[in-house]
């Protein structure tokens, strides 16, 4: 069956414009998570939603990104005013429930390229 | 104390060889240890993983060791192959408030060279 699917796979823009990132999770997975990967780095969660809402955002780093989810299924992740410290993979995963030992299911990310 | 540390940050290993990963951590409320793997341009894969109960878990040529009072658990690819060849990521979750959440470590990327 399809898997994660991430768009763009490779978005390349100017420093200070506005970028969004979309994650469609596996149909019938409630739990979503997005993650960031910096070249060398492990992955640094940013925000996880079950379902329409978001019961952890902790790991966005700053007021300047925020992300969606609608219909309990497509996400989106925006990025506002990109810094090039933005610049990183950013990966989408999903899982049935979010529950204890259910693994995630990732996307191949969106590789995202601040000039 | 989310740290999860992990080592070497690259290994080079003959194809046959063993190749070893090691991962630490702090936090005892992790509950779950998976090991992910990932090619390059690819999201990462579950490979294995392990509860905290178990002291050892193999499947085919990959096994991971796992010491509870060293807080301590590592990856051993039994002949290891060209095609092993990725980014392979230890992680811990906790579930609490309804959710797993996973805190990964920083990788290895291994090379098996024929």
């Amino acid at each position: 069956g399809a898997g994660v699917s991430q768009s763009p796979s490779n978005k390349v823009t100017e420093k200070g414009k506005d970028v969004e990132l979309r994650c469609d999770p596996i149909s019938g997975h409630t739990a979503l998570y997005w993650y960031r990967q910096s070249l060398g780095q492990g992955l640094e969660f940013l925000i996880y939603f079950q379902g329409n809402s978001a019961p952890d955002k902790s790991g966005l780093p700053s007021d300047r990104f925020s992300a969606e989810r609608t219909g309990g299924s497509v996400s989106t992740l925006t990025i506002q005013r990109t810094q090039q410290e933005d610049s990183a993979v950013y990966l989408c995963a999903s899982s049935p429930l979010g529950g204890f030992g259910q693994p995630q299911h990732f996307g191949d990310g969106t590789r995202l390229s601040i000039l | 104390q989310q740290q999860v540390k992990q080592s070497p940050q690259s290994l080079i290993v003959q194809k046959g060889g063993i190749s070893i990963i090691n991962c630490a951590y702090e936090n005892t409320a992790f509950d779950y240890f998976p090991w992910y793997q990932q090619f390059p341009g690819k999201g990462p894969a579950l490979l294995i993983a392990i509860r905290p109960d178990v002291s050892e878990k193999k499947e085919g040529r990959f096994t991971i060791s796992f010491n509870k009072s060293a807080k301590q658990f590592s990856l051993h690819i039994m002949d290891s192959q060209p095609g092993d060849s990725a980014t392979y990521f230890c992680a811990a979750t906790t579930y609490s408030g309804g959710y797993q959440k996973v805190t990964f470590g920083t990788g290895t990327k291994l090379q098996v060279i024929p």
